[in-house]
């Protein structure tokens, strides 16, 4: 599993509330994505970053932001959720050197 | 944002069939392309990644080529079982570096028994 953790693993909340949700990983990888994943998209990358305090938008980064403070923990907020962002959101990492990535197991997040 | 085809969107195959499926991207710029198998309820696995024309890669009965000339890869399956279902998705990868991926949308693949 890469040594990646999501949490919450699950959450519904209201709209109009913030939502931040959180990806550890546990061996020092410099790259991290956030992707969210929907019924006729596919996955679509959200940000991602390329070290503490380095960060850039993806394909769908409307109405997200992210931190990366520490190198092993990617957040991923939503300052004013909205239904249309309902969906699984999955984190990423790219050991450094290798052209792959390797995925969390995901955050079912329900907006109300 | 890459423009990445994936063809079929699904796929019934009677399970010992082999069949395959087609990824489509711009051949400019490409820099590798990943294959990944995405079950139920799970994440996403990674499969092969692949750089050069003419890559052929190979993971027990799953096999990838690849054409970046004219920009499409194909997966082969052989002798089909019903833990082959899954959805499979394509990421070509333009330019170098670690950017985040463009994924097909996936070919959903359902082996009957």
């Amino acid at each position: 599993d890469a040594g990646i953790t999501q949490s919450p693993r699950h959450k519904v909340t209201e709209t109009g509330t913030p939502v931040t949700l959180r990806c550890h990983q546990t061996e020092n990888h410099r790259y991290m994505y956030w992707y969210r994943q929907d019924p006729g998209h596919g996955l679509r990358l959200i940000h991602y970053s390329y070290g503490v305090k380095d960060t850039d938008k993806g394909e769908v980064s409307d109405g997200y932001s992210v931190s990366r403070s520490k190198t092993e923990d990617f957040l991923l907020t939503l300052e004013s959720a909205t239904s249309s962002q309902t969906s699984v959101y999955f984190c990423a990492i790219n050991p450094t050197g290798s052209y792959e990535q390797y995925f969390g197991p995901g955050t079912r997040l329900t907006v109300t | 944002i890459l423009n990445v085809e994936q063809s079929p969107q699904s796929l019934h195959v009677q399970e010992g069939d082999s069949t395959n499926f087609t990824c489509s991207f711009p051949s400019s710029n490409f820099y590798a392309l990943h294959w990944y198998r995405w079950e139920t309820a799970k994440s996403p696995e990674a499969l092969f990644v692949m750089t050069l024309n003419g890559d052929e890669k190979k993971k027990g009965r799953i096999s990838a080529t690849l054409n970046t000339k004219e920009g499409y890869s194909y997966l082969y399956i052989k002798g089909s079982q019903p833990e082959d279902s899954a959805t499979y998705l394509c990421a070509p990868h333009a330019g170098g570096g670690a950017d985040g991926l463009t994924f097909g949308k996936g070919t959903h693949l359902i082996i009957q028994p």
